[in-house]
């Protein structure tokens, strides 16, 4: 079992649908959260940092933690043709040690 | 631009040969990592670098690897005897050392290696 799971997608919404983007993971010692964005052939762009559980929002993004389920959410409001991409979501035990990534959730918007 | 910056941005060899890569990070960043990814995978990490000590290798980098950082600045991954399985995206990323409050690793554009 790997230690971060993503679903692979694909994920198809309509542009402005809200959209949910999810990973689990099994070690209790991730503390840092992060999402970046990746196109096709690019690499990939920080979106959103989050340290330990709650919530924090960057215009349309919203990430949220959950530790006591080891469960973390991406949210996209308005969303855009110009978000279809890769999602990737990525953990470490602390801020600047080795990355973990998901698979990554490949995100179509439909105009 | 004062983003990273990774070179070649492609290429091919052939089996056997020997390739290096070079990145430039972040100016004021300190810390450096490699990262692998192959197609549908999210990237592996390789190796990291705090200034010029190498601090930690995965077990995803064998002998055949090496990465240096010379004075600290900028680092080349070497592949020696490549083989068609090291046909991947490799990424270089910086960011600043734990501590300063300031987060994140901030990826270059990529190698992309294909052996033939």
């Amino acid at each position: 079992q790997k230690e971060v799971e993503q679903d692979p997608g694909p994920l198809s919404v309509p542009e402005g649908a809200i959209v949910s983007l999810n990973c689990t993971y099994s070690n209790s010692a991730f503390q840092y959260f992060m999402w970046y964005r990746q196109y096709s052939r690019k690499g990939p762009e920080l979106l959103m940092y989050t340290y330990s559980s709650g919530n924090k929002e960057d215009g349309r993004f919203t990430a949220q933690v959950d530790k006591s389920s080891k469960y973390i959410s991406l949210f996209i409001r308005d969303s855009q043709p110009s978000d279809s991409a890769t999602y990737l979501c990525a953990m470490s035990e602390d801020s600047s040690y080795k990355l973990i990534f998901g698979s990554g959730t490949r995100l179509l918007v439909r105009p | 631009d004062t983003g990273v910056s990774q070179d070649p941005r492609h290429k091919i060899t052939k089996r056997g040969q020997n390739v290096t890569f070079r990145c430039d990070p972040i100016s004021e960043h300190n810390r450096l990592y490699w990262y692998r990814q192959t197609l549908g995978q999210g990237p592996e990490f390789l190796t990291y670098f705090q200034n010029e000590a190498q601090l930690e290798k995965s077990r995803l980098l064998s002998d055949r690897f090496s990465a240096e950082r010379p004075k600290g600045s900028f680092s080349t991954l070497e592949i020696q005897r490549t083989e068609q399985g090291d046909s991947a995206m490799y990424l270089c990323a910086s960011s600043l050392e734990e501590g300063t409050g300031k987060y994140g690793q901030y990826f270059g554009p990529g190698t992309r290696l294909t052996v033939t």
